[in-house]
């Protein structure tokens, strides 16, 4: 089966780092370029972060840049997120998600069921 | 940056009736347009992509149009199984893939 599943959210205080990962099944994983969507609770969605197919070109949005990196291994068929010096707007759903096409960046079309982190003393 | 708008935020229907949202650009995209609809506590689901072609195993009552700055979706007739949160999704400005704020459909 073609699906993607991420582990590794939970709580976590401000200024701490936690590490997401989004473990592929069901395609061939390096052929395609990955993201990370994420959803603060009642809002709407917000792309933060690309990887390309080999994991050389990387991707952040402007409001996570210089916190988040953005990681895979094609060997393990997963995707990472490592998030650090986290505050309370990083309190969110996070997706990780397919590109559409080996080759494309139109949209993305393999969805993760998401991983909560909520940030709080 | 592009800022992605949607109206209406939301929408309340009967079943078989048609629905339209639209969704624009505060600039030009072409047709680098999608479509997504979300259920509460789910992963949003591609619906359409390049402004109109429909995502394989989608039923065909789901269309969209436009180009440039305005899009449209369109549910022909409105199934019990179409409630949720539909967003628009630009993906001209690469790295940079923006969501427009969502339009809640509810079934009457």
């Amino acid at each position: 089966e073609v699906q993607l599943l991420e582990s590794g959210g939970g709580l976590v205080q401000p200024g701490g780092s936690l590490r997401l990962s989004c473990a592929a099944s069901g395609f061939t994983f390096s052929s395609y370029g990955m993201n990370w969507v994420r959803q603060a609770p009642g809002k709407g969605l917000e792309w933060v972060a690309g990887v390309g197919r080999s994991g050389e070109s990387t991707y952040y949005a402007d409001s996570v840049k210089g916190r988040f990196t953005v990681s895979r291994d094609n060997s393990e068929n997963t995707l990472y997120l490592q998030i650090n010096s986290l505050r309370a707007e990083d309190t969110a759903v996070y997706f990780c998600a397919r590109f559409r096409l080996p080759l494309g960046l139109d949209s993305f079309d393999l969805w993760g069921q998401g991983t909560l982190i909520t940030v709080s003393s | 940056d592009i800022q992605m708008t949607q109206s209406p935020s939301s929408v309340s229907a009967s079943v078989g009736d048609r629905v339209t949202i639209t969704c624009r650009a505060s600039q030009d995209i072409r047709n680098w347009l999608a479509w997504y609809q979300q259920k509460e506590g789910k992963a949003p689901k591609l619906l359409i992509y390049a402004a109109s072609t429909l995502q394989s195993g989608v039923p065909s009552r789901f269309s969209g149009s436009g180009s440039g700055t305005d899009f449209t979706l369109t549910i022909s007739s409105l199934h019990p199984d179409d409630f949720g949160t539909y967003y628009c999704l630009q993906s001209t400005t690469v790295p940079a893939w923006t969501f427009g704020p969502g339009t809640h459909v509810e079934i009457k």
